[in-house]
């Protein structure tokens, strides 16, 4: 059973075009989170939702919205896609937050490439 | 602010040496700390955490850490490197205290293995 699951896996759009990312868990936790891995690997936090409250919310565009129906469900919407937004989209979750010594678990990760 | 330096952007060892990559911390209060491992094309999995208690952690695939508080590292280590540690991987530090709600990763290394 796969703990974290993310669709699309592979997702090649044009520039200008909308797109979402979906993202589901079933380990039971509380907090999940879109992080945004360029391609030199560097790893940056995106959002995070804890108990479907968001809790973190860095300096991303407006252009990407985050949206949580239920705990085990966080998606990303982007509008207005942009040759910069091409990067590997990785959603994980944990039971708490992290930044209080949990670990996080990660999905495969959404390869997104914008042309 | 935490904050995380990782020593080596690229280190390639032989089968069977030792394996050390480097991670330098700054924090303001006492950390948490985490190693995290990428393999090819998947998401990122936990190796070993530092939270409290001993100062020297074990964690899966024969890997293990010291936390160093005098010298602010958490450097990862491996007595005998295999083709399967071939991967990125990412130290990071978090504050500590259940409120706190992220941690930060540093810029990863990836550590190649020659036959």
């Amino acid at each position: 059973d796969t703990a974290v699951s993310q669709t699309p896996k592979y997702l090649v759009t044009q520039m200008g075009n909308d797109k979402s990312i979906k993202c589901e868990q079933n380990l039971g936790h509380d907090t999940m989170y879109w992080y945004k891995q360029d391609s030199k690997k560097f790893l940056k936090i995106m959002f995070s939702y804890n108990n479907k409250e968001l809790i973190i919310n860095e300096t991303v565009p407006n252009r990407f919205s985050p949206k949580s129906p239920d705990k085990a469900h966080l998606n990303l919407h982007i509008n207005s896609l942009e040759l910069g937004d091409s990067a590997v989209y990785f959603c994980a979750s944990s039971l708490g937050l992290a930044g209080g010594g949990r670990e996080q678990f990660f999905g495969p990760g959404t390869r997104l490439t914008v042309l | 602010a935490q904050s995380v330096t990782q020593l080596g952007s690229h280190v390639s060892v032989s089968e069977g040496a030792l394996v050390l990559l480097r991670c330098n911390y700054s924090s303001s209060v006492p950390p948490y700390l985490f190693w995290y491992v990428q393999y090819p094309n998947q998401g990122l999995q936990l190796l070993l955490k530092y939270t409290t208690g001993a100062t020297l952690v074990k964690g899966i695939n024969g890997f293990e850490a010291e936390f160093k508080k005098s010298e602010t590292s958490f450097h990862l280590t491996k007595p005998s490197a295999h083709m399967s540690d071939a991967a990125e991987y990412f130290c990071a530090v978090s504050e500590t205290g259940s409120s706190a709600s992220k941690i930060i990763f540093g810029s990863g290394t990836r550590l190649s293995i020659r036959p």
